[in-house]
């Protein structure tokens, strides 16, 4: 079945720094969710990338989608403290009603 | 108000009982999840329904019944609990595949703990 692999595990930086996690796939993707969850919280929609090499921002945080939808990243410049938590890429099969979680990354911010 | 609502938010039990979690979503989205999460983080999809009706079933034991009496309530029925039931469930919803917008939103969590 489809299935992701994320990396790293974990990441520990200090406030203002960049971090970068990299999702990656044996097969293509029709698309990849990115979701955040905080420690003790639940897991939040943050995008949805379709198109072959996309790019998205929002604010801080950069999407790419791979040319060959197979690989797709998040990267966040300058670090804040709320940015703590746990980033899971899940790509949604061509039905859309399922979704495969990455192991995710956990992001520690040290101020 | 809360988009996605989970009762209860904690469930300690013995081992062998039979417990319920409910949910409730009020975005009117036609899709509903169960998803279960473990100690190590890994969120792992149990279930989908649409429309009231089953699409994914994730291999997941018969011990485990999802019901879903209407498109704004998805329960998950637990039958026999074992130690290794013990985790996050997390339930979810998500609009109309196709729809434009395709990300999910997730409940609260119910901790479930089987001793």
């Amino acid at each position: 079945g489809q299935q992701v692999m994320q990396i790293p595990q974990y990441q520990h930086v200090q406030e203002g720094e960049d971090f970068t996690t990299y999702c990656n796939s044996s097969t293509t993707l029709s698309n990849i969710q990115w979701y955040k969850q905080r420690p003790g919280g639940h897991p939040v929609f943050l995008i949805q990338l379709v198109k072959s090499g996309e790019v998205k921002k929002q604010k801080r945080l950069t999407f790419q989608f791979g040319e060959a939808k197979k690989n797709s990243s998040l990267h966040i410049t300058a670090t804040q403290t709320t940015d703590v938590g746990t980033y899971f890429c899940a790509p949604t099969n061509t039905g859309g009603f399922k979704t495969i979680f990455g192991a995710g990354t956990r992001l520690f911010v040290k101020a | 108000d809360t988009a996605v609502s989970q009762t209860p938010k904690y469930l300690v039990t013995q081992m062998g009982n039979d417990k319920s979690i409910k949910c409730e979503q009020n975005l009117g989205h036609d899709t509903m999840y169960w998803y279960k999460q473990d100690s190590k983080k890994f969120l792992k999809i149990m279930f989908s329904y649409n429309n009231k009706e089953l699409i994914i079933n994730e291999t997941v034991p018969n011990r485990f019944s999802p019901k879903s009496p209407d498109k704004a309530h998805l329960n998950l029925h637990i039958n026999s609990l074992e130690l290794g039931d013990s985790a996050v469930y997390f339930c979810a919803s998500s609009p109309r595949v196709g729809s434009g917008y395709e990300g999910q939103f997730f409940g609260p969590g119910t901790r479930l703990t089987v001793l």
